[in-house]
């Protein structure tokens, strides 16, 4: 299985700070894309992301959220003044032919 | 709003048994089904894709679709007590974007 590396695993974070979370995405390939989990409901799709460009968001990705990939390689999600309800596992991933791989997650919590 | 739904569950099996598991979608355009399982506090692990009608195995899963219904399935063989978890469906439409199912959690008794 294609490797999805993210950055912390474990994210704890106070109410109304900034977090960045961080994620090497698989080789050579240019779309990724961001889900959230939170604890005991669906995965959800956040953004996805083509040739360093938003292709596609949900209703959940407001402007509290942005995605860049500052170097070519790292592709991160930036969630400004989080609040409690942004507690929850954040999966990167992305497209290998035709079929859709994912990170080991980041768990952030707000406290 | 698209849908995905699946019984939450949990749905025991005992091992060494077939365990049966059941996925509907609401988007007739739907072009391509996914079955993941996640362990307790673990990102989905890809298991099986499925883009045409009737059936596909991989090892010991079998998954099955029936776009007409708009139905899709999963059949775990000779389950063990490692398959214990829960277990995903995720239907892709238009573009690159998955809908994910509540999953099914299962659980494989010795």
């Amino acid at each position: 299985e294609p490797e999805v590396t993210q950055t912390p695993s474990h994210q704890v974070t106070q109410m109304g700070q900034e977090v960045i979370l961080r994620c090497v995405p698989i080789s050579n390939h240019l779309y990724f894309y961001w889900y959230r989990q939170i604890l005991g409901q669906k995965v959800e799709f956040l953004v996805s992301f083509y040739n360093n460009e938003i292709s596609e968001k949900s209703e959940i990705f407001d402007d509290q959220f942005s995605v860049e990939r500052p170097d070519g390689s790292n592709f991160t999600l930036k969630i400004r003044s989080t609040k409690l309800e942004d507690s929850a596992m954040y999966f990167c991933g992305g497209w290998v032919n035709t079929e859709a791989f994912f990170g080991q997650g980041t768990r952030l919590t707000v406290v | 709003q698209k849908e995905v739904e699946q019984n939450s569950g949990p749905l025991s099996v005992p091992e060494g048994a077939i365990a049966s598991l059941n996925c509907t979608y609401s988007d007739r355009v739907s072009q391509s089904f996914f079955w993941y399982r996640q362990y307790s506090g673990k990102s989905p692990e890809l298991i099986m894709s499925i883009y045409s009608n009737g059936d596909k195995e991989d090892g010991r899963f079998t998954a099955q679709l029936n776009k007409a219904s708009q139905y899709v399935s999963l059949l775990i063989r000779d389950s063990q007590p490692s398959d214990s978890a829960t277990y995903l469906c995720a239907v892709m439409a238009a573009g690159n974007k998955l809908t994910f199912g509540g999953g099914t959690r299962v659980l494989v008794k010795p």
